[in-house]
């Protein structure tokens, strides 16, 4: 099973910073996630990726597929940019057949103005 | 706009009640899943389905079971609540190739008293 963890677990900073999450897992995979959930539970996704690089906006996600290893970059943060982040991963099963993601425990993320 | 749609934001049961959450998703998507997210544990599978009447256990399926009669539905039975099933409970669905987008409903929010 893999084993997914994300650093810090909780990041208080002031509007304009730049911001960077960071996400380890421990076995091979398919895909990493990075979600957004914002108070009162609903889940975003805000990137999917199995190498490289992406870019919405201001937020840039990174995958080191040899270092397992994701970093989520806020640019230019902002108050609305508060809340959990979560990084989640799905294995790689060659055998096919659903698969739940495997979740980090989550980055509690406050922008203060 | 794809949709996953829970039945309920609040839910309030007494110990021993069963109870049914409802998933709906309107993106044609084979794969539905069942999570429950709780402080310092995030979110780990309860069960998952691939298809109408398929099931395969979580990482955590005890006390639960599902129903899938429907490809839009994935409904989520705890035949006798107990209070250590209070939690935020949350709805995923995604296509079914492996690497495609996984799309979050709102949560519920259920206590069991």
């Amino acid at each position: 099973k893999n084993e997914v963890e994300q650093s810090p677990q909780n990041l208080t900073a002031q509007e304009g910073e730049f911001i960077t999450i960071n996400c380890s897992y421990s076995v091979g995979i398919s895909a990493l996630h990075w979600l957004q959930q914002h108070p009162g539970g609903g889940i975003v996704s805000l990137f999917m990726l199995s190498s490289g690089k992406k870019k919405h906006g201001r937020l840039i996600a990174t995958i080191n597929i040899q270092e397992k290893h994701s970093s989520l970059h806020i640019t230019a943060s902002h108050p609305r940019d508060s809340a959990v982040y979560i990084c989640a991963v799905r294995g790689d099963r060659s055998g096919g057949g659903a698969d739940g993601l495997t979740f980090g425990k989550g980055t509690h993320l406050i922008i203060q103005p | 706009d794809v949709k996953v749609t829970q039945s309920s934001r609040y839910l309030v049961k007494r110990t021993g009640e069963k109870v049914f959450l409802e998933c709906v998703q309107d993106m044609d998507h084979e794969n539905m899943f069942w999570y429950r997210q709780d402080p310092g544990l995030g979110l780990r599978l309860i069960y998952f389905s691939y298809d109408v009447k398929m099931k395969e256990k979580g990482d955590i399926p005890e006390g639960y079971s599902v129903s899938r009669e429907k490809k839009e539905r994935f409904s989520l039975i705890l035949e006798s609540a107990s209070t250590n099933q209070t939690s935020m409970y949350l709805c995923a669905s995604s296509g079914l190739i492996m690497n495609t987008e996984a799309f979050f409903g709102q949560g519920t929010r259920l206590t069991v008293v």
